[in-house]
């Protein structure tokens, strides 16, 4: 079974300060994808990043960047320069390779504070 | 624009009744799933679909059925046997096998009298 633990259910942040959002998953693929959905207020869930197991490099997108540490399977989310915009739940979510669905942790929800 | 549609955005319904949740794609993608989400669940696999005319039971099919006829087409309907319906319901899709990015319909918001 595949399964995605997300131990913080909340944080907040000061405003332009950075934060790290733990996720940790099992699976037995070898190969596999792993990726952060943003859900804001609107409820339109958005995706943040994306990491492909057999890359080594760690994903970065603007300020969203991830930490993949496959043997620890581990895949943190950190936010840099955070801004009010950013408060939302994030969703971690694991799915081996091909159309199979997603398996999603439990959300954390992050306050940006001014 | 290319995207996910879900009809409608709030729905209200009697207990006994069943009620069909619409979601369409127009990014010529072959997957599409339904999802359920209650606060502190994150979000449930319901029903997913991979081809026209073939879906497969998620974590919690129970209550509900959905139909693939159209490959851009992927009802859901809330039968009465559901015996907690009241959630958020997001519709997604997903393109092929090398690359499994969902993307998600605004979702509807299901509510129970």
């Amino acid at each position: 079974a595949q399964t995605v633990t997300q131990s913080q259910p909340e944080m907040s942040v000061q405003e332009a300060e950075t934060v790290t959002l733990s996720c940790t998953y099992d699976t037995s693929e070898s190969n596999y994808y792993l990726f952060w959905y943003k859900q804001p207020p609107s409820r339109q869930m958005i995706l943040v990043i994306r990491q492909e197991a057999y890359k080594q490099q760690n994903a970065t997108e603007n300020r969203f960047s991830v930490n993949f540490q496959k043997a620890a399977k581990s895949f943190s989310l950190k936010i840099s320069d955070s801004q009010l915009g950013d408060t939302a739940m994030y969703f971690c979510a694991l799915s081996p390779s091909g159309n199979t669905p997603l398996v999603f942790g439990k959300g954390t929800r992050l306050s940006v504070i001014a | 624009d290319g995207g996910i549609t879900q009809s409608p955005k709030y729905l209200f319904r009697k207990e006994g009744q069943n009620v069909t949740l619409s979601c369409e794609q127009n990014l010529n993608h072959d997957a599409m799933y339904w999802y359920r989400q209650d606060p502190g669940q994150g979000l449930r696999l319901i029903y997913y679909s991979q081809i026209v005319n073939d879906f497969q039971k998620g974590d919690i099919a129970e209550g509900y059925s959905v139909s693939r006829e159209k490959k851009e087409s992927f009802p859901l309907t809330v039968t009465s046997a559901q015996k907690n319906p009241t959630a958020f319901y997001l519709c997604a899709s997903s393109q092929g096998p090398t690359y499994n990015e969902q993307f998600f319909g605004p979702g509807t918001r299901l509510t129970v009298l």
